[in-house]
C-alpha cells in the first residue's frame, strides 16, 4: 500500500524553464510534507517543507504547493538549472511523529 | 557531515551484519532507512539519546545502538535475500526532518 506516490519516474526540462514535480498521498492524517534531492552516491538532502496548515511555501527558486482536498503536492523549480538534475523525493509524516513515508522518487533531467 | 561505513558489503543468507554511522556533531537523534532499488527510503527506526524512539514495520532482527560519541550501529541478524538494499543513516536535532542530514549509505548485497 503506497501511501505516497510519485507517478512520474522521470522528467526532462529545458534549462531556464519551470520544473514541476508532483506527489500524491492517500493518508489524510499526514500533516507535514518534505521534498528531498538526491545526487548519485550521496544521501538525500533536505530541500523544502510544508505544514498542512499552509498551502504554499517558498525558498528561493523552490516553491511547494499543497492541495489538501486533492491530497496532492507539487514542487516548482524556477528557473531550472543544470545542477538541479537529480532524483527528487517527496516524504510525509503524520501527527508530527517524524516517521517519514517516502515516495519512489522522480529523476529530473535539465537539458542545456 | 554524516559518514557511513563500509561503503559496500556482500554477505550470504543467514549471516549477521553491522553497519556504522557517524552523526553530525551536536545531533542527538539518528534515524536509519532501508532503500530498495527503485524505491524511496523506508524508515527502520530512530534513536534519541541512546534509546529507541520509534520503529517502522521491520522485524526484531533489525536492531540498533546509539553511542554518546556521535556514532551508531544498525545490526541485522539472519540475513535474507530481500535485505539487499542501500542503508541510509540520518542525524538530526530531536528527529526534526528539516534538520536531518543523511550519510551516503551502505550498499548491502545478500547472496
Amino acid at each position: 500500500d503506497q501511501q505516497v506516490k510519485q507517478n512520474s519516474p522521470s522528467l526532462s526540462v529545458q534549462e531556464g524553464r519551470i520544473s514541476i514535480l508532483n506527489c500524491d498521498y492517500t493518508n489524510s492524517m499526514f500533516d507535514y510534507f518534505l521534498w528531498y534531492k538526491k545526487y548519485p552516491a550521496e544521501g538525500p538532502t533536505f530541500l523544502i517543507s510544508i505544514s498542512s496548515i499552509k498551502d504554499k511555501n517558498e525558498d528561493g527558486r523552490f516553491t511547494v504547493f499543497l492541495n489538501k482536498s486533492a491530497k496532492h503536492l507539487s514542487l516548482h523549480i524556477v528557473p531550472s538549472q543544470p545542477g538541479d538534475s537529480a532524483v527528487y523525493f517527496c516524504a510525509a509524516s503524520a501527527n508530527s511523529n517524524y516517521q517519514l513515508i517516502w515516495g519512489a522518487g522522480t529523476k529530473l533531467i535539465i537539458k542545456p | 557531515g554524516v559518514t557511513q561505513s563500509p561503503t559496500h558489503l556482500i554477505k550470504t543468507r543467514g549471516q549477521q551484519v553491522t553497519l556504522r554511522c557517524s552523526s553530525q556533531s551536536g545531533h542527538n537523534t539518528v534515524s536509519w532507512y532501508q532503500q530498495a532499488l527503485g524505491q524511496g527510503p523506508q524508515f527502520i527506526f530512530q534513536y534519541y539519546r541512546e534509546e529507541e524512539n520509534g520503529r517502522g514495520n521491520f522485524p526484531p532482527r533489525f536492531s540498533g545502538l546509539q553511542f554518546p560519541n556521535d556514532s551508531s550501529e544498525l545490526n541485522v541478524n539472519a540475513l535474507e535475500l530481500d535485505d539487499s538494499a542501500l542503508y541510509l543513516c540520518a542525524s538530526s536535532l530531536g528527529g526534526v526532518p528539516d534538520t536531518q542530514y543523511f550519510g551516503p549509505g551502505t550498499r548491502l548485497t545478500v547472496l
